[in-house]
């Protein structure tokens, strides 16, 4: 079956740690995107990647980078500049069509719930 | 700038109640229109979507039409269950020169036996 992968789905790190949170799809998707949500709250856009060996910078990237040398796979890290990285990661992907920005929907994985102890 | 607004929650109905969860937007060009479905512990999941004005999204019992004289995408379902109990977000995509889609801040749905 097609789908993104994220793993793992509860990570720990020590306050100091950089620690790199795995997305992975199989849906042969252009585009794949990182966001943060905290509790009760909405999605904010920490990283994208339209093609493989390129990526922006979204609403939130201080602390965090990314790396995008295959087209499967969109790894985040999470750096120790990060003042406050607990929260729910979530990994997307979509594939606008040629020519367009994103109109189509993305596709979400599961999440990884990252906390600082 | 673009952006969706929705309304906010919680949102704590009955069950078989009728359901509303408003959404209007702003954007340039002739943006996508989504709601996505998280429930708890979990991503998101798209519950519908439109492209164009008039268009009307339909998934599991809940549809949207998108609006574009009112900037509208309201979310309804004539008859909630329990087991729609979950946050609800609004979305847009495909704004003039943009490359990304921009959520709402989600609803919480709450439905009560």
């Amino acid at each position: 079956d097609g789908g993104i992968t994220q793993s793992p789905k509860y990570l720990f790190r020590k306050e100091g740690q950089n620690v790199t949170l795995s997305c992975e799809q199989n849906l042969n998707h252009d585009a794949m995107y990182w966001y943060r949500q905290d509790p009760g709250q909405g999605l904010r856009l920490i990283y994208y990647s339209q093609i493989v060996n390129d990526f922006q910078k979204g609403d939130i990237a201080e602390g965090y980078s990314v790396s995008r040398e295959k087209k499967e796979s969109f790894p985040l890290t999470v750096t120790s500049a990060q003042k406050n990285p607990t929260a729910f990661y979530l990994c997307a992907s979509s594939k606008p069509p040629p020519g367009q920005s994103t109109r189509g929907e993305q596709f979400f994985g599961p999440g990884t719930r990252l906390t600082v102890l | 700038g673009n952006s969706v607004t929705q309304m906010e929650g919680p949102v704590t109905l009955s069950e078989e109640a009728f359901l509303t969860i408003n959404c209007t937007y702003t954007a340039t060009g002739y943006p996508s229109l989504f709601w996505y479905v998280q429930y708890p512990g979990e991503g998101l999941q798209l519950l519908l979507k439109a492209t164009k004005a008039d268009d009307k999204g339909s998934n599991k019992g809940f549809e949207a039409t998108y609006r574009k004289e009112t900037t509208s995408f309201h979310l309804e379902k004539g008859s909630v269950q329990v087991s729609d109990s979950a946050v609800y977000f609004c979305a847009l995509s495909g704004f003039a020169g943009a490359s990304k889609i921009i959520f709402g801040s989600g609803t919480r749905l709450s439905i009560r036996p």
